[in-house]
């Protein structure tokens, strides 16, 4: 079955150490996308990218970095200059990105807890 | 900033009624989506009404769109037990983002 795999699903880190995110789909999908997600805040979009090799900031980038070096992943790293990087994050792609984006599949989300 | 503002932020009904929620949005749009959340999972994509559209229907979900107005309405009939979740709006813009807004969370009581 095709979709997009997050992992872990729960990941715990000290204070002032970065970790990666993994996101990997296998629909054959040009674009990705980075959201976190607090409680009643909804979905904020961290980085998207349309194409490999190519990426753009979301509306709360600050702290976060991606790499897009092939089409199936896109891994996020959550830096130690992320004030707050505790919540849950999801990986969504989409047919691709253009004038009227097509629906995004998302994963299942990886709840980070940093401490 | 939040483009799209779903309201109400919960609603409780009873199995079998009908639950409509709402969204509005600030910026034109290509499209604009409707999702589904359960508790601790990812977004299932539940409908898409582009700009050129005013209604559309799957199943017993009726989507409206007043591009005018900014706004769009979801409507559930007949809920059922499993329809219990949050409910996203997502706003698909002119630079290629989509934006989501804050949900609604509905709770169907049996």
């Amino acid at each position: 079955d095709g979709g997009i795999t997050q992992s872990p699903k729960y990941l715990f880190r000290k204070e002032g150490q970065n970790v990666t995110l993994s996101c990997e789909q296998n629909l054959n999908h040009d674009a990705m996308y980075w959201y976190r997600q607090d409680p009643g805040q909804g979905l904020r979009l961290i980085y998207y990218s349309q194409i490999v090799n190519d990426f753009q900031k979301g509306d709360i980038a600050e702290g976060y970095s991606v790499s897009r070096e092939k089409k199936e992943s896109f891994p996020l790293t959550v830096t130690s200059a992320q004030k707050n990087p505790t919540a849950f994050y999801l990986c969504a792609s989409s047919l691709y990105a253009g004038l009227g984006v097509p629906p995004l599949h998302f994963g299942n989300g990886t709840r980070l807890t940093v401490t | 900033s939040q483009q799209g503002e779903e309201d109400p932020q919960a609603l409780s009904i009873q199995e079998g009624e009908n639950a409509t929620m709402n969204c509005s949005y600030k910026t034109s749009i290509n499209n604009l989506q409707w999702y589904r959340q359960n508790s601790g999972r990812g977004l299932v994509h539940l409908i898409l009404i582009r700009s050129n559209e005013r209604e559309k229907h799957s199943g017993r979900l009726r989507v409206t769109l007043d591009t005018s107005k900014k706004s769009s309405s979801l409507l559930i009939t007949a809920s059922r037990a499993a329809d219990t979740a949050s409910y996203f709006c997502a706003t698909s813009l002119r630079d290629d983002k989509i934006i989501f807004g804050k949900g609604t969370r509905l709770h169907i009581l049996p």
